[in-house]
């Protein structure tokens, strides 16, 4: 696609139950990154992928807290047991392959609302 | 560790009037800054950025910003702000060799016709 497209765009769950968040990157994107907006805050950085590996996951604030690529290409962001603190925007963001213009900018999808009752 | 302090939470001006945003940043080299614009419900819009070289950067929308090392400051202008400029307004700051940034809490622009 044209953007970094996320899914869903709202999520409600309750707490304790566990959710999935889906990122599908800007096509030809090897980093993907993970952010998390609280209310009245800016993006906090939870994750980044190089490829399928997580090159950097000194974000996440808790082992409830996982996310994969398997292919390199879409991410999952996977919440255990969520707590009502959890709730906020989650942001995905890509950015191009070392090396090529515009490495280092990372492009933002629109975000997923999540809410924990 | 970086950090990134936006001073004004909220800022209200009239239309066509001048802007100007702050951000101050604390990193111990070069960093990477970057602005960018969240309009309600919408994702986060690159407006700028600076890596190196002029310090004086031109971005989308009639945006610019200015570097100054001696200040840590990375203030953004518009001289002169249209209607469709009220957003949130972030600041952002990278490092050489790690990707994450890290965001001010941002600005509120509101703008008065």
């Amino acid at each position: 696609g044209a953007g970094v497209s996320q899914t869903p765009s709202n999520k409600v769950t309750e707490k304790g139950k566990y959710v999935e968040l889906r990122c599908d990157p800007i096509s030809g994107h090897t980093a993907l990154y993970w952010y998390r907006q609280s209310l009245g805050q800016g993006p906090e950085f939870l994750i980044y992928f190089q490829g399928t590996g997580a090159a950097d996951d000194s974000g996440l604030p808790n082992d409830r807290f996982f996310a994969v690529r398997p292919e390199g290409s879409v991410s999952t962001l996977k919440i255990q047991r969520t707590e009502r603190g959890d709730s906020a925007v989650y942001l995905c963001a890509s950015s191009s392959p070392p090396g090529t213009p515009s490495t280092d900018t990372q492009y933002f999808g629109p975000g997923t609302r999540l809410t924990v009752l | 560790a970086q950090s990134v302090t936006q001073p004004d939470i909220h800022i209200t001006v009239s239309e066509g009037a001048s802007l100007e945003l702050r951000c101050n940043y604390s990193y111990g080299a070069t960093p990477y800054l970057f602005w960018y614009v969240q309009s309600p419900g919408q994702g986060l819009q690159l407006l700028l950025k600076y890596f190196s070289g002029d310090t004086l950067v031109q971005g989308i929308k009639g945006f610019e910003a200015e570097f100054k090392r001696s200040q840590s400051s990375f203030n953004l202008r518009k001289p002169s702000v249209h209607w469709s400029d009220a957003a949130e307004y972030f600041c952002a700051v990278g490092q050489a060799g790690r990707r994450a940034l890290t965001f001010g809490s941002g600005t509120r622009l509101q703008v008065q016709p």
